[in-house]
């Protein structure tokens, strides 16, 4: 069975400075895709990363990339340069890659950047 | 990246009724998927909604309470029928689409209360 752990429930950081979010998981899958999405106060759903476990490189999208430990089954992501805007729930997930496409989805970590 | 629009992005619903989430996407898709969001917790996946057939439910979702159709590969619809309090959630209309690799894109959400 498929799990994703995120441990921290909440963070801040400072404006401006870099920020750096857990997400554990678990597979029996060799073969597998590692999602991080925003979540602002409005409900909606902001693709931000992606991570196949076949990539060498780690997953880089402007101020996002994602810290890609294969071996210690860790996706971190890192937001450089905090904004205020950053403010949101962070959600971690996976897909195997069997021909359903389903996500499993971590519990969420809240960041507030403080200006 | 697919654009997707929900109808209603919210509403207030009373205990008893049923209300039906409208899903439209830009371009022609072929997997869509209904998430449910409830307060503070993460997503679940209700169902994946198959164009021409009926949807695959996910164990704890039932036909009769989320009836979901699927006429062509843009659109979809989700209810939430005889709703209680405990139905209050977001619920999110997903799609995998390309973008340098197949990916799961959201809508806006549809925030439900009801009362």
């Amino acid at each position: 069975a498929q799990k994703i752990t995120q441990t921290q429930p909440g963070m801040f950081v400072q404006e401006k400075e870099a920020v750096t979010l857990d997400c554990t998981y678990d597979t029996s899958d060799q073969s597998y895709g590692l999602f991080w999405y925003k979540q602002p106060s409005s409900g909606e759903m902001i693709f931000l990363i992606y991570q196949g476990s076949y990539d060498e490189q780690n997953a880089t999208e402007g101020r996002y990339s994602l810290n890609f430990q294969k071996a210690r089954k860790s996706a971190n992501l890192v937001i450089s340069a905090s904004q205020l805007g950053d403010s949101a729930m962070y959600f971690c997930a996976m897909r195997g890659m069997d021909s359903s496409y389903k996500l499993i989805f971590g519990s969420g970590t809240r960041l507030l950047v403080r200006p | 990246s697919a654009v997707i629009s929900q109808k209603p992005s919210r509403d207030i619903c009373q205990r008893g009724t049923s209300l039906t989430i409208q899903c439209q996407v830009d371009s022609q898709v072929t997997m869509m998927f209904w998430y449910r969001q409830q307060p503070g917790q993460s997503l679940t996946l209700i169902a994946t909604a198959n164009q021409g057939s009926e949807a695959t439910y996910e164990s704890g979702f039932v036909i009769d309470k989320f009836p979901i159709s699927r006429p062509n590969l843009t659109f979809s619809t989700l209810t939430v029928s005889n709703m209680s309090p405990e139905d209050s959630s977001i619920y999110l209309c997903s799609v995998l689409a390309w973008d340098r690799g197949l990916k799961l894109f959201f809508g806006e959400g549809s925030r439900l209360t009801v009362l």
